[in-house]
């Protein structure tokens, strides 16, 4: 079945240490998009590419950074992790425009 | 600006019962759509019914219906016969037309169901 696959599903990380989170996709979707979602609140768009188009949200910090080296694949990239980052991150992905949208299952992401 | 509002942080429905979660939004463009999404403590973010701004019909997905009020701009879920299964993180979403935002999805705050059985 087509699907956004996220890799892993549970991560650990320690405090400063470099982490990438990953996304794939087998719909052939122009746009890729990663939340960040912190407990009990709202997912927050962090970035998202159309094709290699990117687009990052204003209040995204500099820690954050994102590839996507072909159609299939987006990685999400935080370069030191803190505390504050401990959150699950949603990839989705969407041909753009009035087009709907296929979410991942989400990489909860812990840093110790 | 795109905001979208739900006022409701918890909700408690009984089983077999119908309960409507509110949502209002706000935003200037004349085309966008309306979506919800059901979010259980698993994570994952579940596709439940979507509703355009130049849709004349309520939208309906088996046991969910949207109620589109277009003049009070709001897009309330109705869920009937509620299951346990249910029990989950309710969010209402935004994503305006148009521009160069690609289509992205602007969230409620959400709203926590509980069905009792």
């Amino acid at each position: 079945d087509a699907m956004v696959i996220q890799n892993p599903r549970y991560q650990v990380t320690q405090f400063g240490k470099p982490v990438t989170l990953s996304c794939s996709q087998t719909l052939n979707h122009n746009v890729m998009y990663w939340y960040q979602q912190k407990s009990s609140q709202a997912p927050k768009l962090l970035f998202h590419y159309y094709d290699k188009d990117f687009n990052n949200e204003a209040d995204t910090p500099d820690n954050f950074q994102s590839r996507r080296p072909n159609t299939s694949f987006c990685f999400l990239d935080i370069r030191s992790p803190g505390l504050g980052d401990a959150a699950m991150y949603l990839c989705a992905t969407s041909r753009g425009g009035a087009d709907g949208y296929t979410f991942g299952s989400g990489t909860r992401l812990t840093v110790v | 600006a795109q905001k979208i509002t739900q006022t409701q942080p918890g909700m408690f429905v009984q089983e077999k019962e119908a309960v409507t979660l509110d949502c209002t939004y706000d935003t200037s463009d004349p085309s966008y759509g309306l979506f919800w999404y059901k979010q259980p403590s698993s994570g994952e973010m579940i596709f439940l019914i979507y509703q355009g701004s130049y849709d004349q019909q309520n939208a309906t997905e088996g046991r969910y219906s949207l109620n589109f009020q277009k003049a009070r701009k709001s897009a309330n879920l109705v869920i009937s016969a509620s299951q346990l299964g249910d029990s989950a993180m309710y969010f209402c979403a935004m994503r305006v037309v148009g521009g160069t935002s690609y289509g992205k999805l602007t969230f409620g705050q959400g709203t926590i169901l509980t069905v009792h059985p």
